[in-house]
This record gives C-alpha cells, sequence and structure tokens, in this order.
C-alpha cells in the first residue's frame, strides 16, 4: 500500500515555465489536497478536490490550476512560474473531508 | 480566513521527561482537530485527532486536551525519546469540512 504517491521530489525552474505536479492515491479516498510549506509559515491550502469532478480554491490559489482527472489522481499545474512559488508543495488526501488527511512525501520546488 | 498558532516556536526537552505542545486556534465554528508530526525531508505523520464533544483524548504515550473555552488545544507526549525530534503541527477543520488550517509548527528537540 504506498498511501499517497506524489512525482517529481525534486525540480527546478526557470522564471515562466510551466510544469504539472503529480499525486496519486490508493486508499480510494474521496478528497484531495494540495499543500505548500513555506519556512515559518506552515502548511497553506492551495487547492482542493472534495470529490472527483469537483475542485475548489483554498488560501492561496494564485499562480496554481488543478486537475482531478479521476478519484485517484489529482494533479497541481503552474502555467507561469515565479521565484515566490519557490516552496514545497505536499499532496494529501482524506476519506471524506473531516478525517485526517495523509500527506505525501512532498516535492521540493526552486524557481530561479 | 481563521489561522491557528502556537505559542512556542521551538522546545527542548530532556530524554525521558514529559513534552508538552501548545496551540491556540481562534475559530470557534471548528469542530475537528489533528495533531501531525513531521520529520525532516518527509510529510506530516498523523499523532491524534480529538472532535468538539470530547475534552480529552488518549494514544500510544500522547494525549491531546482540548479547551473550548479558551481556545486552546495542547499534545502532550509521555516519556519523551529521541525518536519524537521533529516538529508538530495542529490542525483545525471547520464544521463544513474539507479545509485544514495548520499552525506554524513547534520544533522538538530531544536532549539525550
Amino acid at each position: 500500500n504506498a498511501g499517497v504517491t506524489q512525482t517529481p521530489k525534486f525540480q527546478v525552474l526557470k522564471t515562466g515555465q510551466s510544469m504539472t505536479l503529480q499525486c496519486a492515491q490508493d486508499m480510494n479516498h474521496n478528497s484531495m489536497y494540495w499543500y505548500r510549506q513555506d519556512p515559518g509559515m506552515g502548511l497553506r491550502l492551495i487547492y482542493y478536490s472534495a470529490s472527483e469532478g469537483t475542485t475548489d480554491k483554498g488560501e492561496v490559489p494564485n499562480g496554481y490550476n488543478v486537475s482531478r482527472l479521476n478519484k485517484r489522481e489529482f494533479s497541481l499545474r503552474l502555467e507561469s512560474a515565479a521565484p515566490s512559488q519557490t516552496s514545497v508543495y505536499f499532496c494529501a488526501s482524506s476519506v471524506d473531508g473531516v478525517s485526517p488527511l495523509h500527506f505525501g512525501n512532498g516535492t521540493r520546488l526552486t524557481v530561479t | 480566513g481563521e489561522s491557528v498558532g502556537l505559542h512556542l516556536p521551538t522546545l527542548s526537552v530532556q530524554e525521558g521527561d514529559n513534552s508538552i505542545i501548545n496551540c491556540a486556534y481562534s475559530n470557534s465554528a471548528s469542530d475537528y482537530f489533528i495533531w501531525y508530526k513531521q520529520e525532516s525531508g518527509k510529510g506530516p505523520q498523523f499523532i491524534i485527532d480529538i472532535r468538539s464533544n470530547m475534552d480529552k483524548r488518549q494514544g500510544q504515550r500522547v494525549t491531546v486536551l482540548l479547551n473550548k473555552t479558551v481556545k486552546h488545544l495542547s499534545l502532550q507526549i509521555a516519556a519523551t525519546q529521541p525518536g519524537d525530534s521533529a516538529v508538530y503541527f495542529c490542525a483545525e477543520n471547520l464544521n463544513t469540512g474539507n479545509q485544514f488550517y495548520f499552525g506554524t509548527g513547534t520544533s522538538l528537540t530531544v536532549i539525550p
């Protein structure tokens, strides 16, 4: 049982480049989330998907888009990366949105 | 939105002593709370949770206390071990579900 799997683990982008962060869970969870973690600021919610076919903005959605491809997969896209998006990105899932989150091990993104 | 805060950013304890990590929340509508442990280079791991209809919940070596009157949450770790060294986060969930808000974290260091 892999839990929540994120790819890639590390990525370096130049300003203006685009990329997609991938996330998959094998726990049959309904809800999935993308967070970013910056030093001294904890985890901040970017977007979430309460169920397959729905997505909603979190606290810091600007500069990002998401796709809930199916029940297992939830991707995060940066269309035009900026240095302010340098961060560690975590994907998480939950059975129903009111149960514990299960996190992946993160993607460390650097934008130069 | 509402945010969750922690009183102390760092905490050092002697191995074998008990640790107490505190968390303040400001949204009276929050009804579900979770403590997470994060080790370096990894995603947060679930430790224990508590719903607002409870004041106390115990796990293995951990206890969570919830004081709704003053909007305060604490995590007690008994007989702290070197493996407990990590950053600890509390998270709150509004009764509307799906959105978890995290505090900035407390770094716990266990001195052998």
